[in-house]
């Protein structure tokens, strides 16, 4: 199963938002509302921010947001963060129950 | 609080094998989740490696699944990797992490990542 796609890097500035997009296939994006993000800053561990595609882990900011339409996954980010300058990776559930498989995305640098 | 440690040596020579073990404390394995590998060579994305659960079942991503192989010890709550036949392409942080499967889908608490390096 390939990679998920997601630009290599994206930017903004403090106060604006921005959307980091994961495009996967109908056997793991486009089939399943788990994709979860996470949020890497260098020389970290990553850490989970969204969940079944829009759900927040307590502690998250509420300026992130996750979205899907079709194979293609969202993150949101507003009210940019000197903080949130950071590496980002998508990740989707695909394959079957009996042969479950998990698929990251190739990671997205943010500069704020 | 729950965390994880990775362990292990940080160089290995090509064609042997790279072993790993992740402690986890503040939860124990035996009372659910299932707990993952996931690497990352240098330079680019995270790669899901394989899972298992603490019954001991497991799954691995098919792109490795010859040489893989993941292990529980619930006694000592810990779990154990181990990637045979190593090359160059090999070279990595390896993390470990608990990895919610079922009800939900997510990795929820990582371990801090080792450097492993394959060379002669």
């Amino acid at each position: 199963q390939s990679a998920l796609t997601q630009p290599a890097s994206v930017s903004g500035s403090p106060g604006q938002s921005i959307t980091i997009s994961c495009t996967g296939t109908s056997s793991d994006v486009g089939s399943y509302n788990l994709v979860s993000w996470y949020q890497q800053h260098p020389g970290k561990a990553p850490k989970l921010m969204i969940y079944e595609v829009s759900k927040r882990p307590s502690g998250v900011s509420n300026r992130f947001s996750g979205s899907k339409s079709g194979n293609t996954a969202s993150l949101t980010i507003s009210g940019l963060q000197a903080e949130d300058e950071a590496d980002y990776h998508c990740c989707s559930y695909g394959g079957s129950s009996t042969f479950p498989n998990w698929v990251f995305g190739g990671g997205t640098k943010l500069t704020v | 609080q729950v965390q994880l440690q990775e362990a292990g040596p940080g160089l290995v020579k090509p064609s042997e094998t790279l072993s790993l073990t992740c402690a986890v404390s503040g939860y124990s394995i035996s009372s659910g989740y299932y707990w993952g590998w996931i690497r990352q060579p240098p330079g680019k994305g995270l790669e899901w490696i394989g899972s298992i659960y603490h019954s001991g079942s497991t799954y691995y991503n098919p792109s490795l699944k010859s040489r893989v192989t993941i292990s529980v010890d619930t006694s000592k709550n810990q779990f154990s990797l181990k990637l045979s036949s190593v090359t160059a392409a090999d070279t990595a942080v390896y993390y470990c992490a608990r990895q919610e499967y079922g009800d939900s889908d997510h990795f929820d608490y990582w371990g801090q990542g080792t450097l492993v390096t394959v060379s002669s």
